[in-house]
């Protein structure tokens, strides 16, 4: 079992939509979520971290945890072009920080 | 602030040869860590370090692979010999320390490839 299973995707959303990214995690005893960005041909960008169970809202993002459930999602709130990008979600357990695959976003116009 | 810088970019290398990617983090940031990424793939941890210490690196290859950070803030991370497998982006990043709690920041990566 990995440890972040993430939908590869791509996951394709028209302009100003809602794009929705799931992430799921094998250790309960996992402390802290990351969502990172990262476009092709470049490197991870860290666009939201939350470390409590509950919503955390930053501009058009809203990061979301279940620790119950294994679960943490992101939202995209009136998704824009410049959102596609392969999006990747983050887990540390013990200081150590596992990736998922990454799930592709496509904004359409 | 800048943002934590690699070099090179880019390394063209035939299989055999050594190579070499360095690291500057972030001032003040005590923990530096050395990811491979793969195509299609969430970056790998290879090696992390607070200050000086290396405190994980049991995904470092140890056979061909080798790191140092001396003095607690530049990093370099060496092949000797590269294989073809070993064609990756080699991503370091840094973050202010401890178990990883704290966010890790992304330099630009280094794309090796071995042919």
């Amino acid at each position: 079992q990995k440890e972040v299973e993430q939908n590869s995707g791509p996951l394709s959303v028209p302009e100003g939509a809602i794009a929705s990214l799931n992430c799921t995690y094998s250790d309960r005893g996992s402390q802290s979520f990351f969502w990172y960005r990262q476009y092709s041909g470049k490197s991870p960008e860290l666009i939201m971290f939350i470390y409590s169970n509950g919503d955390k809202e930053d501009g058009r993002f809203t990061a979301q945890l279940n620790k119950a459930s294994q679960y943490v999602s992101l939202l995209i709130r009136d998704s824009q072009p410049s959102d596609s990008a392969t999006y990747l979600c983050a887990v540390t357990l013990r200081g150590k920080l596992s990736f998922g695959a990454g799930t592709t976003v496509t904004v359409r116009a | 602030e800048a943002g934590v810088v690699q070099s090179p970019r880019y390394k063209i290398i035939e299989k055999k040869q050594p190579v070499a990617f360095w690291c500057n983090p972030i001032s003040g940031h005590n923990t530096l860590y050395w990811y491979r990424q793969n195509l299609g793939q969430g970056p790998e941890l290879l090696i992390r370090y607070e200050n000086e210490e290396a405190v994980d690196d049991s995904q470092l290859p140890k056979d061909r692979f080798s790191a140092e950070r001396l003095k607690g803030v530049d990093s370099t991370l060496k092949i000797q010999p590269a294989e073809l497998g070993d064609s990756a982006v080699y991503l370091c990043a840094s973050s202010l320390g401890g178990q990883g709690g704290y966010e890790q920041y992304f330099g630009p990566g280094t794309r090796l490839t071995v042919t």
